[in-house]
């Protein structure tokens, strides 16, 4: 139980596009779910927390126009990276809480480079 | 200061062998606490979730949480080259709905 899963896996992209990654609880419904980003052998940041039906917070230093959030059902969330440029390439990761228990459990991660 | 310190290493062992993983933190308001288990280009696995202090054992894994010294360890007994990977500690507050507090997380290697 509590599969998240993550699309796409990598993706590659010209600079100037957006990018789309989906997210989604598998076997549970999410609360509340977190974007992450971790560059390489860094431990992982905190972009935003996504609730359900609601506008997400973004961690102080986040663009929130750059990086749109979408938490349209309690299985489905969305990160949208607009106008992606190359210092926005990184491991983007997200995970989801069930509601009443702390513990939160992670996508596999989708891996952006932008060209 | 960061709210949750660990030791990055590499942390290199033979097959086998007792390891021992830490992380401190300063913020005595953390209630829950826990370890995760990261590959290479993989997202985090939930391996050990602990609330308040104590220990919890799972099969070779064992947590131990020290509130008063605000300390928490992994144990990893008879440890397999299969454990080489990074180990994450985390811990949140009371609430619900709080993000987790991450260390940089720790590299093991095991070697057979």
């Amino acid at each position: 139980g509590a599969v998240v899963s993550q699309h796409p896996s990598r993706v590659i992209c010209k600079s100037g596009t957006s990018v789309k990654i989906e997210c989604r609880s598998l076997d549970f419904q999410a609360t509340t779910m977190f974007w992450y980003r971790q560059f390489p052998k860094q431990s992982l940041m905190l972009m935003a927390t996504s609730n359900e039906g609601s506008k997400a917070t973004y961690e102080q230093g986040v663009e929130k126009d750059k990086f749109l959030i979408n938490h349209a059902s309690l299985t489905l969330s969305t990160l949208t990276v607009t106008s992606a440029h190359p210092e926005d390439s990184s491991f983007y990761i997200c995970s989801a809480k069930i509601r009443g228990k702390e513990t939160q459990y992670f996508g596999p991660g989708t891996r952006l480079l932008v060209l | 200061q960061k709210e949750v310190e660990q030791d990055p290493g590499p942390l290199s062992v033979p097959e086998g062998a007792i390891v021992s993983l830490n992380c401190t933190y300063s913020n005595s308001a953390f209630q829950y606490f826990m370890w995760y288990r990261q590959y290479s280009r993989k997202g985090p696995e939930l391996l050990m979730y602990t609330y308040s202090s104590g220990n919890k054992e799972d099969g070779r894994f064992t947590a131990q949480v020290d509130k008063s010294s605000k300390y928490i360890s992994l144990f990893i007994r008879d440890s397999q080259p299969s454990d080489s990977a990074t180990y994450l500690c985390a811990m949140s507050y009371s609430n619900s709905g709080y993000a987790l507090n991450f260390g940089k997380g720790t590299s093991l290697l095991v070697t057979p």
